[in-house]
């Protein structure tokens, strides 16, 4: 059963970069039918699409983000990551990773998630 | 902005069957597949229906999903008070280059 799990700060101050990173296990980042991606979820509000990126760096961005995204992978630790830069109060969600099948692109498997609260 | 467009609200009563629907494009449920999740109160999204109509293992026979042309339906029957979450559709749309996600319906059991 393949678990992911998020970790990061819980609170971020305006302007600032938001970094998370999600660690996955019992199951290979290097697996080529699966994008790794990241959601936000607003407070009272619906699912957001971010981001995903392959196993080999290649990433997509949700294009209303792009500008102030970055996702990376490590695959030597089976982890990969979430930048989200110049944050404002807008950027407060759970924030969810979760693995993306790439031939019907389903999120099969989610983390917890993790709530970022942007503050100063 | 979603352009997967869901009810916000829906509600029935114990045993009953209700249908939660969702509209799109043909950049997206009109030329691909759809998928359904489910959160419950509290928890993170799960996967509920896959590739249209598929279910994963564990998911009650319950629920169903079905695609005509740039709408898709999720249906439960037998409805029960833990089946009380709000659901999102979600599709690949070729415009995007990315995954929508419908705005979300919350089911309400009487």
């Amino acid at each position: 059963q393949v678990q992911l799990q998020e970790s990061g700060p819980g609170l971020v101050k305006p302007s600032q970069t938001l970094s998370l990173t999600c660690t996955v296990s019992s199951g290979s980042l290097r697996s080529g039918a699966h994008y790794w991606s990241w959601i936000r979820q607003r407070p009272g509000q619906g699912l957001e699409w971010i981001g995903f990126i392959y196993y080999s760096g290649t990433g997509f961005y949700n294009p209303s983000l792009k500008s102030r995204v970055t996702i990376l992978v490590d695959t030597s630790k089976n982890q990969f990551s979430l930048e989200l830069s110049s944050v404002t109060a807008a950027d407060t969600a759970v924030y969810y990773c979760a693995r993306l099948t790439t031939e019907d692109f389903y999120f099969d498997y989610w983390g917890q998630g993790t709530l970022v609260t942007v503050s100063s | 902005q979603s352009v997967l467009t869901q009810a916000p609200s829906v509600s029935g009563t114990p045993g009953q069957r209700v249908t939660i629907s969702c509209s799109g494009s043909s950049s997206n449920i009109g030329s691909k597949t759809v998928n359904w999740y489910q959160q419950l109160p509290g928890t993170a999204p799960k996967l509920l229906i896959y590739s249209s109509y598929q279910r994963p293992s564990g998911v009650p026979d319950r629920f169903s999903g079905s695609k005509s042309g740039t709408s898709a339906s999720l249906a439960i029957s037998g409805l029960q008070s833990e089946d009380e979450a709000d659901y999102y559709c979600a599709a690949w749309d070729g415009s995007l280059k990315g995954v929508l996600f419908g705005g979300g319906t919350k089911l309400t059991v009487l």
